[in-house]
């Protein structure tokens, strides 16, 4: 059974720093892109990064490109997030989720649970 | 870039066919996938690469993408099937998603 166990998620301050992970089972980690979506309350979803299986290729929309970068340890199964330089709106339910395949663009076939990320003095 | 064009909001009754529509210059030149979103759940890929149906998913659902026009079909619409659902596509390497279309069922 596929899982992605996400932590990592809590209150900071604007200009601030915070790492999500996601601990990823149930299927071989390697031979599948991860990515990053976001969603503000009551918005719709946001795609914030991508990564592929190996890790050599990454993806971010305008809007974190140079603020977030997104990471995976394939030794352990891992998935991450760091987010620098956050902002208000940055405000949101971060959620992780599994490529159907080896690289982007194609969709996105599990989900995490959430965590919520909250920038605010 | 701005995500695909989706209808806000969508009211079918038990039985009937929704229609979903997502729209983007040449949205047909790549593949479109397709989410359910339930309140206070993660996403659910219910279409994926167009018109293939993930495992698990009932057969009622089906897409197509043509043109500048990807759609989803809810064909004998359930009262489960209530809920958000988001469109997504691939433009210029970003990811990009639909605002999202409410379907109510009533």
């Amino acid at each position: 059974e596929v899982q992605l166990l996400q932590s990592g998620g809590g209150l900071v301050q604007p200009g601030g720093s915070l790492r999500l992970s996601c601990a990823a089972s149930g299927f071989t980690f390697t031979r599948y892109a991860m990515t990053w979506v976001r969603q503000s309350p009551g918005k719709g979803l946001e795609w914030v990064s991508g990564i592929s299986g190996s890790g050599r290729n990454t993806y971010y929309p305008y809007s974190v490109d140079g603020r977030f970068t997104i990471s995976r340890d394939n030794s352990k199964n891992m998935l991450y997030l760091q987010m620098d330089s956050l902002r208000a709106d940055d405000t949101a339910l971060y959620y992780c989720a599994k490529v159907v395949n080896i690289d982007l663009p194609d969709p996105f076939d599990y989900w995490g649970q959430g965590a919520l990320v909250t920038v605010s003095s | 870039s701005s995500g695909p064009t989706q209808p806000p909001s969508l009211s079918v009754s038990p039985g009937q066919t929704a229609t979903i529509t997502c729209s983007a210059d040449k949205l047909g030149g790549t593949y479109a996938g397709w989410y359910q979103q339930k309140p206070g759940q993660s996403p659910v890929l219910v279409i994926s690469e167009d018109n293939k149906r993930p495992s698990g998913i009932p057969e009622r659902f089906s897409g197509s993408n043509s043109g500048n026009t990807a759609t989803l079909t809810i064909s004998g619409t359930q009262a489960m099937d209530e809920a958000d659902y988001y469109c997504q596509a691939w433009d210029s390497n970003t990811v990009v998603f639909g605002g999202g279309t409410k379907l109510i069922v009533l």
